[in-house]
């Protein structure tokens, strides 16, 4: 029963090419966010969707912008994709209010050649 | 900055209790503690979360001290599929729910 889906597993990019990396859930949760985690490191929230209203953390470069087209779906865009962006990318979601958990997605995995 | 501090790495003997600390002194009165673990290659997978009262469920119990500046979370029969990194959580508020700030936490490596 997948609840959070990501893809692809694996993307692999060339550098200053764009790319888009996707989420969706079945949960019908309001809240999605992107982490980044690099290798060795802890997640890192580069933003979050409440329903629509899109809240970026203050150090999320300009180069890494979000969509969510609908409840289901949020979309990672990174337009020109340097060799720093190589991560792992995870998407979460939960209920608001006070103590709801995130459920995470697996995770896609970005290498920049 | 992250708000909670961890050891590094801890090891546990197969079938044994594993107790991860975890220091949060700076914790405010509405603020939870989530505790997550990510097995290698995995998204995290929420565990427990608590807020005064020790907490326990079919995975972990979690028992916060009275002063609520640390908390132990205890796995009472860890198996080698426990070898994770487990992460201590303070959840910063926002006007939308939660925005959870990840320490390097501790890395478990449970030994046959």
């Amino acid at each position: 029963d997948a609840m959070v889906i990501q893809n692809p597993r694996y993307q692999v990019t060339q550098f200053g090419k764009p790319v888009t990396l996707s989420c969706s859930q079945t949960l019908n949760h309001n809240v999605m966010y992107w982490y980044q985690q690099k290798s060795s490191q802890a997640p890192k929230l580069l933003f979050h969707y409440y329903d629509k209203d899109f809240n970026n953390e203050a150090d999320t470069p300009d180069n890494f912008q979000s969509r969510r087209p609908n409840t289901s779906f949020c979309f990672l865009d990174i337009r020109s994709p340097g060799l720093g962006d190589a991560a792992m990318y995870l998407c979460a979601t939960s209920r608001t209010g006070d103590a709801y958990e995130q459920y995470f997605g697996p995770g896609t995995r970005l290498t920049v050649t | 900055d992250a708000k909670t501090t961890q050891p590094t790495s801890m090891d546990c003997a197969e079938g044994r209790a594993a107790n991860l600390p975890c220091n949060h002194s700076t914790i405010s009165g509405n603020e939870y503690v989530y505790w997550y673990r990510q097995i290698h290659s995995q998204g995290p997978q929420y565990i427990i979360h608590g807020l005064k009262n020790n907490e326990t469920n079919e995975m972990a119990s979690l028992i916060i001290t009275e002063d609520r500046k640390s908390s132990t979370l205890i796995l009472p029969h860890a198996t080698l599929r426990d070898t994770a990194v487990y992460y201590c959580i303070v959840r910063v508020r926002d006007n939308y729910g939660q925005n959870f700030v990840f320490g390097p936490g501790t890395r478990l490596s449970v030994l046959p």
